[in-house]
């Protein structure tokens, strides 16, 4: 089973700077199969980026997705309020599916 | 605009059993792989269970397998999951999520049903 690590487990950042999250995975991924989620208190998942870099429908352009192999990003280029919540990156392989543990994106 | 909503959580007791349904609408919903993502208080999310369009292909964590089963009834546009001899550590809302057409990511998740498994 692939194991998805994040980092950082928490960010502290203010509105307006740039938000770097990392995903590392303990052995190659599809790029096509690595996609990335933000979770706000209460709420369920939604959809940011699929296929490594590809943002869904509706997700600003200031997020956006790069990476490779065992390596993957989500940027946020500019934080805005909203944007405060925990972010997961998600793979498949191997008929099933691994969440990394999140990265919790706080205020400071 | 696809509509995914979970019903069926209680409070069980360990050892006890539950079935919980996702209601789907606003796509073609026999075509589209389903699956269950659930979330323990406080906790990431950890992946359940998979069945494609058809109900042919199906696949369960490690963690289920054997006690949980997932089915579909697609002349209903609904999703199940029978939970069997539940533990403390099922506890967790539990999401029924669609996989994107031809994709793998999940593109629409409903809001979750809460499992509590408590004596």
């Amino acid at each position: 089973e692939i194991v998805l690590t994040q980092s950082p487990g928490t960010l502290s950042l203010s509105p307006g700077e740039r938000a770097t999250l990392s995903c590392r995975a303990s052995q190659s991924v599809t790029s096509s199969y690595l996609a990335w989620y933000q979770q706000k208190p209460g709420q369920a998942p939604r959809l940011l980026i699929s296929g490594a870099s590809s943002r869904a429908t509706g997700i600003p352009d200031r997020f956006s997705g790069s990476g490779s192999g065992t390596d993957f990003t989500l940027t946020i280029s500019r934080l805005e309020p909203e944007d405060f919540a925990v972010y997961y990156c998600q793979q498949y392989g191997s008929s099933s599916y691994t969440f990394g543990q999140g990265t919790k994106l706080e205020i400071k | 605009q696809v509509q995914l909503v979970e019903s069926g959580g209680d409070l069980v007791k360990p050892g006890g059993s539950l079935r919980l349904s996702c209601a789907a609408s606003g796509f073609t919903f026999s075509d589209s792989y389903m699956t269950w993502i659930r979330q323990a208080p406080g906790k990431g999310l950890e992946w359940v269970s998979y069945i494609s369009g058809s109900g042919n292909t199906i696949s369960y964590a490690d963690s289920v397998k054997g006690r949980f089963t997932i089915s579909r009834d697609n002349a209903k546009n609904s999703l199940y999951l029978q939970m069997n001899s539940l533990r403390a550590e099922d506890m967790a809302v539990y999401y029924c999520a669609r996989r994107a057409p031809s994709q793998r990511h999940l593109d629409s998740w409903g809001q979750g049903t809460l499992v509590t498994v408590s004596s």
